[in-house]
């Protein structure tokens, strides 16, 4: 069946670091591929997204490239923020004639000043 | 704009008792979504609506799990009998009828069950 996999955490990390996150999944079909987050205290919001092969979503300096060859969607961002301590979820999502989205398990980052 | 709405926004619930979890999607959003969410983990499916049409409940865990969404908008999670196990939050969203289209959530049940 269709699964999300990525990487455990916590991750801690300073101020300006560089973050990677990896996201690897298992589709039938053609899926596409999100990432939420979840700040503290909040719901799940959509981050980024991309719908096909090479694309790569953006948004607040994170960035995420839709890998087919390696069945990839890793996150990242250039230098991250107090404000960006969250919990990261990857999902996919494939239409099969009704649709709907799956999880990863979520990581946690820690983004110490 | 109203986001989705969940309500109520803790149920705690004596083990064995019914307990009723209502969501109020965006308005005009065709699709909607209930999901259990344990603590630590990341959420999981439970049942799918496109607009009163149950499509797909193939993640609910027990018949003692029912959702209904009547005439097409407001949607109730029901869970008969509740266990122990049943603790959790159960989270709502709502989007267009589109696989490319992302899921808005509201913020969730925290469902305790003693």
């Amino acid at each position: 069946g269709d699964s999300v996999t990525q990487m455990e955490g916590p991750v801690t990390l300073s101020e300006e670091a560089f973050l990677t996150i990896n996201c690897t999944y298992t589709a039938t079909g053609y899926p596409s591929l999100f990432w939420y987050v979840q700040y503290p205290g909040e719901g799940l919001q959509l981050l980024l997204k991309a719908t096909k092969a090479d694309d790569k979503g953006s948004n607040k300096g994170f960035e995420a490239t839709y890998r087919k060859e390696t069945t990839s969607f890793h996150l990242e961002k250039g230098s991250v923020q107090v404000s960006d301590s969250a919990v990261y979820f990857c999902a996919l999502s494939v239409d099969t004639g009704g649709f709907k989205t799956i999880f990863g398990a979520g990581t946690r980052l820690f983004v110490k000043a | 704009g109203a986001g989705v709405s969940q309500s109520p926004r803790y149920k705690v619930a004596k083990r064995g008792q019914d307990v009723a979890l209502r969501c109020d999607p965006i308005s005009g959003h065709v699709s909607l979504f209930w999901y259990q969410q344990a603590l630590g983990q990341g959420p999981e499916f439970l049942t799918y609506f496109q607009n009163e049409a149950q499509l797909d409940k193939s993640g609910l865990p027990s018949d003692r799990f029912f959702a209904e969404r009547p005439e097409g908008s407001v949607s109730t999670l029901k869970i008969q009998r509740t266990q122990q196990e049943d603790s959790a939050v159960y989270l709502c969203a709502s989007s267009l009828s589109s696989s490319n289209s992302p899921l808005h959530f509201g913020n969730g049940t925290r469902l305790t069950v003693t």
